[in-house]
């Protein structure tokens, strides 16, 4: 099915380790982005890409890095996990005119840091 | 800056009965506004969507109406479900000629009972 994959859904890390998010999608989408999801403050953007080799950072981007080398891929990375990390991060595509077709995310990774 | 304002939940109702979720905005320009539902453990689907003032979005019995001199997005369903419960976001988004961004509401929960 045509959407956007995220990987791993779930994920426990120790305060201090690096890992990486993965984000693809098949829908030749030029516009991806990460949100991250804490309860009582809705969706916050954390980086986003207009395109393959072209990235900038959203709302919340301290302590996470992002790369575009590819159309379909997205991925997120964490250099020194925190607790404050802990979180589900969404990520979404749409084509750059995004409000005509509206977005489409994928369906979550849970991380916790301890 | 942008921001969207949703009533607070939970949002507990009966079946059949008459919803109404608030919404309003503040945004310098004329948005484009979306409704979003997250059912649980799942990632966010659009449920509908308007684009510019006077426009009705309408999906699975679901309707809400660009409100501009109010700012309001409200969304509405005549009678709903058990089916329908899950945490409903209102968005806005901007097309700033490289790409849209979404900016969320806080979200609101939705329990139907029987």
């Amino acid at each position: 099915n045509a959407g956007v994959t995220q990987t791993p859904k779930f994920q426990v890390l120790k305060t201090g380790q690096s890992m990486t998010l993965q984000c693809a999608q098949d829908m030749n989408h030029e516009y991806m982005s990460w949100y991250r999801q804490d309860p009582g403050m809705g969706l916050r953007l954390i980086h986003y890409s207009v395109g393959a080799g072209i990235t900038d950072q959203g709302e919340v981007p301290n302590g996470y890095n992002v790369s575009r080398s590819t159309t379909e891929d997205f991925p997120l990375r964490l250099l020194s996990a925190a607790p404050s990390q802990t979180s589900v991060y969404f990520c979404a595509s749409s084509t750059a005119e995004g409000r005509t077709y509206g977005y489409t995310f994928g369906s979550g990774t849970r991380l916790t840091v301890v | 800056g942008n921001s969207v304002t949703q009533m607070e939940g939970p949002v507990t109702l009966s079946e059949e009965a008459f919803l109404t979720i608030n919404c309003t905005y503040t945004a310098t320009g004329y948005p484009s506004l979306f409704w979003y539902v997250q059912y649980p453990g799942e990632g966010l689907q659009l449920l509908l969507k308007a684009t510019k003032a006077d426009d009705k979005g309408s999906n699975k019995g679901f309707e809400a109406t660009y409100r501009k001199e109010t700012t309001s997005f409200h969304l509405e369903k005549g009678s709903v479900q058990v089916s329908d419960s899950a945490v409903y976001f209102c968005a806005l988004s901007f097309y700033t000629g490289t790409a849209s961004k979404l900016t969320f509401g806080t979200g609101t929960r939705l329990q139907v009972t029987l």
